[in-house]
């Protein structure tokens, strides 16, 4: 069975230009959450989609949006891109309100670079 | 103070020795707790999870919790080269509602040297 799939895997963008990373979740699974981890520490909350609705967002500017598709896919985008959103941004799913007993499986993340 | 605190490390560990990590979390409502292996380079992978006090075995993981003074622990025992990575400590508040989110502390890089 394929995992949480992410992509693209790297990125190179220029400060201000817009970014959308992609994240399928495991089958089945109807949550999807996005973190950003920045070298060093460890992942921050982004957003928290279930069932194609915002169930919880962390303390990120409004540049951060995202949304989920019917097929429980996920879009994380951000805009006017700062040299500060240089991270790993790591996808994670689980199934419907279970994560808190089962814990979230991540993806292998996108690795993005602002320049 | 932050939220969930670990010793960032690193912890040095002779080959076959027990590695013994801890993490202290400050929310009093927080339910279930993981631990994350992640290598450098990679994503996190979880190991273990946890939800009532006391300890939780799993091949040569287990983990520790004390709701009561707020903090869990990871052993290794037997700990293999392979062991070497950063060890993130996850809690999140509740267990049931939709909206869950996890809450990482900083992690503790782990070498077990040969």
């Amino acid at each position: 069975d394929a995992g949480v799939t992410q992509s693209p895997t790297h990125l190179i963008k220029t400060r201000g230009q817009h970014v959308t990373l992609r994240c399928s979740p495991i089958s089945g699974h109807k949550s999807v959450s996005w973190y950003q981890q920045v070298l060093g520490q460890g992942p921050q909350f982004i957003f928290q989609y279930y069932e194609k609705e915002e169930r919880g967002r962390g303390n990120f500017p409004d540049r951060f949006s995202a949304r989920q598709f019917p097929n429980y896919s996920s879009e994380l985008n951000v805009n006017a891109l700062l040299l500060g959103d240089s991270a790993l941004y790591l996808c994670a799913s689980s199934l419907a309100g279970q994560g808190g007993i089962y814990g979230y499986t991540f993806g292998s993340g996108t690795r993005l670079t602002v320049v | 103070q932050k939220e969930v605190e670990q010793n960032s490390g690193p912890l040095s560990v002779p080959e076959g020795a027990i590695a013994s990590l801890n993490c202290t979390y400050s929310d009093r409502v927080s339910q279930s707790f993981f631990w994350y292996r992640q290598y450098s380079g990679k994503s996190p992978e979880l190991i273990m999870s946890i939800y009532s006090n006391g300890d939780k075995e799993d091949g040569r993981f287990t983990a520790q919790l004390n709701k009561a003074s707020q903090y869990v622990s990871l052993l290794i025992r037997d700990s293999q080269p392979s062991d070497s990575a950063t060890y993130l400590c996850a809690v999140n508040p509740t267990i049931k509602a939709a909206g869950n989110k996890l809450t990482f502390g900083g992690g503790t890089r782990v070498l077990v040297k040969p």
